[in-house]
């Protein structure tokens, strides 16, 4: 059964330093999004992207985040500068139409540790 | 601010009880209510999407209700088994912003062998 993919499982990085975290939604998929989960808080809405732009975006996605579909395949999250607040665990998740009974399918999250 | 809220929090139950849990959402401006199953490490799983008041969902053990008008869904877990165990999350679509789902905190579910 397709599946969405993260890369990587868990990242660690320094305060100020960039990250890229990495996804590959399921392959038909047109709609794709990014949600986090910060240690004991509920899962939070990020941003959701269709045909190549961004459709919707939350308050915490800010200029220090910023997505991309660089191929047919990846969709990435980039965070410019991290802080100590973005250590959570992010998840990427894709649904193959925005219908309403359309299911979003989502991946296993990658864990990132900010120092 | 969408509030979504579930109960119980967490639960232990003995292997062969039945159980259920609740999803609670605003009753206005409803779109969708999506049900997922997730173990730690693994992808959350998506159980059931609802989308009509009165709608009933049924997988295998596992079967949810809708009720948009006062707004709540049950899952309702027969028979549970070890393997049952999992945290079980609601998320709700409102109309008014269709693009991203508010999710609830999780009712995290122990069976008991």
């Amino acid at each position: 059964e397709p599946e969405v993919t993260q890369t990587p499982s868990h990242q660690v990085t320094q305060m100020g330093q960039e990250v890229i975290l990495r996804c590959v939604p399921i392959s038909n998929h047109l709609y794709f999004y990014w949600y986090r989960q910060i240690l004991g808080q509920k899962v939070e809405f990020l941003v959701s992207f269709y045909n190549n732009e961004i459709s919707e975006k939350s308050e915490i996605f800010d200029d220090q985040f910023s997505v991309e579909r660089p191929d047919g395949s990846n969709f990435t999250l980039k965070i410019r500068s991290t802080k100590l607040e973005d250590s959570a665990m992010y998840f990427c998740a894709s649904r193959v139409l925005a219908g309403r009974g359309d299911t979003q399918y989502f991946g296993p999250g990658t864990r990132l540790t900010v120092l | 601010i969408l509030n979504v809220e579930q109960s119980p929090q967490s639960l232990h139950v003995q292997e062969g009880d039945s159980t259920n849990f609740t999803c609670s959402f605003p009753s206005s401006n409803f779109y969708a209510l999506h049900w997922y199953r997730w173990e730690t490490a693994k992808s959350p799983e998506a159980l059931f999407v609802m989308t009509l008041n009165g709608d009933e969902k049924k997988k295998g053990r596992i079967s949810a209700t809708l009720n948009t008008k006062e707004g709540y869904s049950y899952l309702y877990i027969k028979g549970s088994q070890p393997e049952d165990s999992a945290t079980y999350l609601c998320a709700f679509f409102s109309s008014g912003s269709a693009r991203q789902l508010t999710f609830g905190s999780g009712t995290q579910l122990t069976v008991l062998p």
